[in-house]
């Protein structure tokens, strides 16, 4: 099946500082999202980006499908923008696959 | 609405009980989803409903499962659970199986198997 990779897998922040999370996918996808997972337990859907950019807010999001990853920015950190983030993407087999996800920690 | 509803949030049963998780949605969407997660996993996919059809298992237990009453009403029934099924189980729906949809998940039942 498609293999997902999240980078970097842990991510400490001080308050206000920007952050890149990188997603490489292993083959071609239709469909591919940006979760946030907030500490109890809830999926948050940020992006629903199979190719091009998007932004809201504080939060964009690039993916390059013809070379298989996808980048999301987050700028001036905020405390409650910690948490796990996940990619997910939809290849050959019609299933959502999540990768491994990035915690991001963001200190005040 | 734009949400998927699951119930309980919260779920403590022992290894003899019987119990079911339910998870809601009006959005019309004609595909809806059972996660696993264990703790710092991401979710795993459990069973996958179409058109209230079952069309995937990935091979989960007979001591899960799922049922889907209607279009909108999903349910996993729980039955002689071992404490390794601890786990958050999340429930998603989408448009329609398949690639070009995104999908929104529920808010989760944390289970607990004492």
């Amino acid at each position: 099946g498609i293999q997902v990779e999240q980078s970097p897998p842990d991510l400490i922040l001080q308050e206000g500082a920007n952050s890149t999370l990188r997603c490489n996918f292993s083959d071609s996808v239709n469909n591919l999202q940006w979760f946030h997972q907030n500490p109890w337990g809830q999926l948050i859907n940020l992006f629903y980006i199979p190719s091009g950019t998007k932004q809201n807010g504080r939060l964009s999001a690039t993916t390059v499908a013809t070379e298989r990853y996808s980048l999301l920015y987050i700028s001036s950190s905020q405390t409650t923008d910690s948490g796990v983030y996940f990619c997910a993407v939809v290849g050959s087999a019609r299933q959502l696959t999540f990768g491994s996800g990035t915690q991001l920690t963001v200190l005040p | 609405d734009t949400e998927v509803t699951q119930t309980p949030k919260h779920l403590v049963m022992g290894m003899t009980n019987k119990k079911s998780l339910k998870c809601e949605q009006h959005m019309g969407h004609r595909a809806m989803y059972w996660y696993k997660q264990k703790a710092k996993k991401p979710p795993e996919l459990m069973f996958v409903y179409s058109y209230e059809k079952l069309s995937i298992n990935e091979s989960v237990p007979s001591r899960f499962s799922p049922e889907c009453p209607n279009s909108s009403l999903l349910n996993l029934h729980l039955h002689a659970l071992q404490p390794e099924d601890s786990a958050l189980y999340l429930c998603a729906s989408s448009p329609s199986v398949g690639e070009n949809y995104g999908y929104t998940f529920g808010s989760g039942t944390r289970l607990t198997v004492v």
